[in-house]
């Protein structure tokens, strides 16, 4: 079965620059969230979007943004990039007949130096 | 959002039955309450979702007495692939008013040969 595809699956980035993450959700999914996860932190929810519009906002830097798409997949940008944002990047998604489980993507792993 | 407190840390041996209970003395009448499983540097991982009384599905049970202050993960006859951390989070159905998930602090399952 198709999963949460997420891309690159790692990168690495100096301070002050900027990066974009890519998440395509399951097909027929509308629903895209974002996660940080810190080392040996737990996940934390950054930002959501239901059938392309915000639909909730977490704890994400005004630094960072997000939209998603018409074909619903998402890209989270992040900029001035700081040594503590490097972390596993998961995004998940859900659609209708399934709402309640979040499929989790194999994440982002963003390194910046 | 009603808090999650479970054990930080189990350690249990192949072949054993394992229960992981967590505390959630503030869980509201809509709320559900939903284990997921993580593997390092993997996404969370749906396991169950229950309301009340019983529940089973092929990889786990949840116990969730008449009271639902608390609910107890059931793991029957773990093996060294079940070592993880698993997360107890109390929300709505799919994961909150807006659908984002809350996770708490974890418990680290170590299973041993």
């Amino acid at each position: 079965a198709a999963g949460v595809i997420q891309s690159p699956r790692h990168l690495i980035k100096e301070k002050r620059e900027t990066a974009t993450l890519k998440c395509y959700p399951i097909p027929r999914h509308d629903t895209v969230y974002w996660y940080q996860q810190g080392p040996g932190q737990d996940p934390q929810f950054l930002i959501s979007f239901y059938e392309k519009m915000q639909s909730d906002k977490g704890s994400i830097p005004d630094r960072f943004s997000a939209q998603q798409f018409s074909d619903y997949h998402s890209e989270l940008n992040m900029s001035s990039l700081e040594l503590g944002d490097s972390a596993l990047y998961f995004c998940a998604s859900t659609g209708q007949g399934v709402r309640e489980t979040q499929y989790f993507g194999p994440g982002t792993r963003l390194l910046v130096l | 959002l009603a808090k999650t407190t479970q054990p930080v840390s189990m350690d249990s041996y192949e072949g054993q039955e394992v229960n992981i209970t967590c505390s959630h003395n503030n869980i509201a009448t809509n709320d559900y309450i939903t284990w997921y499983q993580q593997f390092p540097s993997q996404g969370p991982r749906f396991i169950i979702q229950g309301y009340k009384t019983k529940v089973t599905n092929e990889v786990a049970s949840l116990f969730i007495p008449a009271d639902r202050k608390s609910s107890t993960l059931s793991l029957p006859r773990v093996s060294l692939s079940d070592t993880a951390v698993y997360y107890c989070l109390v929300g709505l159905p799919n994961g909150g008013s807006q659908g984002n998930l809350i996770f708490g602090k974890g418990t680290k399952l170590s299973v041993k040969p």
